[in-house]
């Protein structure tokens, strides 16, 4: 299995709304990331995982929760969110010490 | 110091011509240099990627050429074909950032449109 699987590909929510989006991967990568990518612009880095463990949060608001329950699974827990968080939310993954990340297709979400 | 400039914004390319994309930054401690092609609705993905070691490196239809005394890189596509209309990406990164894994700097992204 060489591929990120991201569920749900689209999900509309409203502002009051509690979401996660979910991130599997079975190529037994250490290293999982969150990115945020708007319309017409490139990804931009939200959190990194090594180990199950938070290494790296890019002064993400705390309506965004990420989780790491175990190697292969990677949550982005939503919660309050604001219109402007609109955007498609990519996961990606990799192995320790290799430079190489393999992104899924993304959840494309709409807050309302 | 963290930004990684990418012109031009848009290309459009005849079938069978060449696609020049060209990258720009200014940290000196980058040490990995990817593209990542992405279509509409999907997510990026690796397209082919080098180390500042070397000056060039090629796979199929697509180069990377890198310049690092004027701190450049760029991606050819020769042969261009339709199904390569696409937003590329270049971007670069730092090993053991923020004390962990290498993290992606990206440009702002060419849209490439290859007419047939």
């Amino acid at each position: 299995d060489t591929e990120v699987t991201q569920t749900p590909k689209h999900l509309v929510m409203g502002m009051t709304n509690k979401k996660s989006l979910k991130c599997e991967q079975h190529m037994g990568h250490r290293a999982m990331y969150w990115y945020k990518q708007k319309a017409k612009k490139p990804p931009e880095l939200m959190f990194v995982y090594s180990y199950e463990k938070l290494s790296i949060n890019e002064s993400v608001p705390s309506r965004f929760s990420p989780e790491c329950p175990n190697s292969s699974l990677l949550n982005l827990h939503l919660h309050a969110l604001q219109p402007e968080d609109s955007a498609l939310y990519l996961c990606a993954s990799s192995q320790m010490g290799v430079r190489e990340q393999f992104f899924g297709p993304g959840t494309r979400l709409t807050v309302l | 110091q963290q930004q990684v400039k990418q012109s031009p914004q848009s290309l459009i390319v005849q079938k069978g011509g060449i696609s020049i994309i060209n990258c720009a930054y200014e940290n000196t401690a980058f040490d990995y240099f990817p593209w990542y092609q992405q279509f509409p609705g999907k997510g990026p993905a690796l397209l082919i990627a080098i180390r500042p070691d070397v000056s060039e490196k090629k796979e199929g239809r697509f180069t990377i050429s890198f310049n690092k005394s004027a701190k450049q890189f760029s991606l050819h596509i020769m042969d261009s074909q339709p199904g390569d209309s696409a937003t590329y990406f270049c971007a670069a990164s730092i090993m053991n950032y923020g004390g962990s894994q290498g993290n992606l700097i990206f440009g702002k992204g060419t849209k490439l449109s290859v007419k047939p």
